[in-house]
């Protein structure tokens, strides 16, 4: 079973819908949980940390559920800027991450 | 100093030859990491560093690849008699062990070496 699973789209959306996007990982003891972004072609960038209790920044909302251990990403009023794929990262045993293979978004005009 | 550093961004050689990246990380940041992308899949951990001290390595990371960071500043990632398998973005992050607080550990990437072996 890998690390992380992320469902791998594409997810084509039109302009102003609501996406979300979920991950799954097989690590109980994990502690640090990230969605990156990735363009096409250009390296991750952070997008946000999840936090246990759930948090938003402007359109995005990352959330935890450690009983069931997933994280999810939902992006509201999607914007063309917003297409790109979405990584899931989640920490390990010792000291490295593991990714999740992403999800690919297609924000449509 | 704003961000970490790869070089070269591409490079094509043949296979069996020897090639050579260099990442030089955000300066205060005395970890640092070196993972492989391939074309639908996420980063793929190949070894850390934490200072100048090579602390984990993946099973990914072959007899043929050797990476160091000598001085716990910029590092070398070697790949030796390259393979077409070998084809890959090759990239480095480094962060800050100096954060306590797990969740705050954030990785910045450099913008890779893609490597193409012909």
């Amino acid at each position: 079973r890998k690390e992380v699973e992320q469902d791998p789209g594409p997810f084509n959306v039109p302009e102003g819908a609501t996406v979300a996007f979920n991950c799954t990982y097989s690590n109980s003891a994990s502690q640090s949980f990230f969605w990156y972004r990735q363009d096409c072609r250009k390296e991750p960038k952070l997008l946000m940390s999840v936090y246990s209790s759930g948090n938003e920044d402007g359109r995005f909302t990352a959330q935890l559920n450690r009983a069931s251990q997933y994280i999810s990403l939902l992006i509201r009023d999607s914007k063309l800027s917003d297409s790109a794929t979405y990584l899931c990262v989640v920490n390990g045993t010792g000291n490295q991450f593991y990714f999740g293979t992403g999800t690919s978004l297609t924000v449509i005009p | 100093d704003t961000g970490v550093s790869q070089d070269p961004r591409h490079k094509i050689t043949k296979r069996g030859q020897n090639v050579t990246f260099r990442c030089d990380p955000i300066s205060e940041h005395n970890r640092l990491y070196w993972y492989r992308q391939t074309l639908g899949q996420g980063p793929e951990f190949l070894t850390y560093f934490q200072n100048e001290a090579q602390l984990e390595k993946s099973r990914l990371l072959s007899d043929r690849f050797s990476a160091e960071r000598p001085k716990g500043s910029f590092s070398t990632l070697e790949i030796q008699r390259t393979e077409q398998g070998d084809s890959a973005m090759y990239l480095c992050a480094s962060s800050s062990g100096h954060i306590r607080k797990e969740t705050e550990r954030q990785y910045t990437f450099g913008s890779g070496t893609r490597l193409t072996v012909v």
